[in-house]
């Protein structure tokens, strides 16, 4: 079965510094995708990020990017120029196997 | 973009009745839709997967007759709680995917309801 660690459970950030959120995964499989989302207090699951393992480039969405290095499993998620409204739980997620997996998140904290 | 209704959002109700979730894709069609719950600081867990015509797939130590799912057509799924207990408070969330088959497709969540039993 496939597993996602996130290894931070709470994060803080100065407002318009950079911060990284670390995710690992383990799996067997050598098609799959990798996703982060985000849930702020209003408790909705929102897109941050994605990820296809085929593609060695990593990801990114204006000022979120990722760090995927696939040989290691991992799945690391940068926000630059952070801003009041990126407080939320983040969730690091795997597709495979037609199963979406989540990471138990990590509590990010913008500091103004 | 792709929207997702969840229906309702709050539910307070007693012990022994059962419970009616809606879970609609507004702007697609749906093969898949998926049920997750999720408790309070925790991570989401799938509880089924959904699949238009046919029966739902239940992860391992859900149950299903507790849990019953239809999902009749292409942007309608429902979950129902079956004689709901204190237990079964929690927070539900749906999600659907396109009907392409891509992986890349992200699953698209609804705003979810929380149920509380009292």
């Amino acid at each position: 079965a496939q597993t996602v660690t996130q290894s931070q459970p709470e994060m803080s950030v100065q407002e318009a510094e950079t911060v990284t959120l670390s995710c690992t995964y383990d799996t067997s499989e050598s098609d799959y995708y990798l996703f982060w989302y985000k849930q702020p207090p209003s408790r909705q699951m929102i897109l941050v990020i994605r990820q296809e393992a085929y593609k060695q480039q990593n990801a990114t969405e204006n000022r979120f990017s990722v760090n995927f290095q696939k040989a290691a499993k991992s799945f690391s998620l940068k926000i630059s120029d952070s801003q009041l409204g990126d407080a939320a739980m983040y969730f690091c997620s795997y597709f495979g196997n037609e199963k979406l997996t989540f990471g138990t998140g990590t509590r990010l904290t913008i500091i103004p | 973009g792709a929207v997702v209704s969840q229906h309702p959002s709050r539910v307070i109700c007693k012990s022994g009745t059962s419970v009616k979730i809606e879970c609609r894709s507004l702007d697609f069609q749906a093969t898949t839709m998926f049920w997750y719950r999720q408790f309070p600081k925790q991570s989401l867990m799938l509880m089924a997967t959904s699949n238009e015509g046919s029966k739902a797939t239940y992860e391992q130590g859900v149950e299903k007759d507790k849990f019953l799912i239809n999902h009749a057509s292409l942007t309608l799924s429902t979950l129902t709680v079956t004689s709901a207990h204190p237990e079964d408070s929690s927070f539900y969330i749906c999600s659907a995917r396109m009907e392409d088959r891509s992986k890349n497709q992200p699953q698209h969540f609804g705003d979810g309801t929380r149920l509380s039993i009292l």
